[in-house]
């Protein structure tokens, strides 16, 4: 079945960087966008950004842009998102999620990733 | 930058009650890049409508979205128990894609 699957919850110190990992399957990988959103504990939802796992652009939000990168691996089907710098404001579940194209809604969520900062 | 205002925060109904959402832009956005989502505790969100009024797939005709412009609703017919949970709009016309802050439905 088609579904996204996420690495495991991670714990960083601030100033660290942390990648979580997201491999698709269940579709053809480069016919669908990647973004990632990301959730505070008990706060809404905040997207950081977009992939296209075709070509490889990315676009970031401003508020990440210089703290984010976002990657493909074609061959594993897996996108990859690294925050860098990372502050305890960035404690928060980081989702992947999938539009078939640019501007659509996301259909398909992974499971999430839990991202904790703290010394 | 889009921001949607959601109200109200938190409804309380019954089952089988009616629940009316609202989600409000700070600027016009086209009915095409319009999706509300239903997260539950501990999971991710679930797309329920996209395109203003257009149904996921797998989502009961209880669920219907409506609206233009700056005012948009999110309608969920006779309440059935799995119904109470967080419920979020979205615009996705306009980078950064923005969410509303939630509503949270409860059971009275």
């Amino acid at each position: 079945q088609v579904q996204l699957v996420q690495s495991g919850a991670e714990v960083k110190k601030p100033g660290a960087s942390v990648k979580v990992s997201c491999k698709a399957s269940g579709y053809t990988f480069t016919s669908y966008y990647i973004h990632w959103v990301r959730q505070a504990p008990g706060q809404g939802l905040e997207w950081m950004g977009i992939i296209n796992p075709s070509g490889g652009s990315t676009s970031y939000a401003q508020k990440f842009q210089g703290r984010v990168t976002m990657t493909r691996d074609t061959s594993t089907s897996t996108v990859y998102m690294e925050l860098s710098s990372l502050r305890s404001e960035d404690t928060a579940v980081y989702y992947c999620a999938r539009s078939v194209a640019g501007r659509n809604a996301f259909d398909i969520w992974g499971q999430g990733t839990m991202v904790t900062v703290s010394s | 930058e889009i921001v949607l205002t959601q109200s109200p925060g938190t409804l309380s109904l019954s089952p089988g009650e009616r629940a009316t959402l609202s989600c409000r832009a700070s600027q016009s956005v086209s009915s095409r890049y319009l999706a509300w989502y239903q997260q539950k505790p501990g999971q991710a969100p679930r797309l329920l409508i996209y395109g203003a009024s257009s149904r996921a797939t797998g989502i009961p005709d209880r669920f219907s979205g409506s609206g233009s412009g700056t005012d948009f609703t999110l309608t969920i017919n006779r309440l059935e128990p799995e119904d109470f949970a967080v419920y979020y709009c979205q615009q996705y016309g306009s980078s950064p894609y923005t969410f509303g802050q939630g509503t949270k439905l409860e059971i009275k």
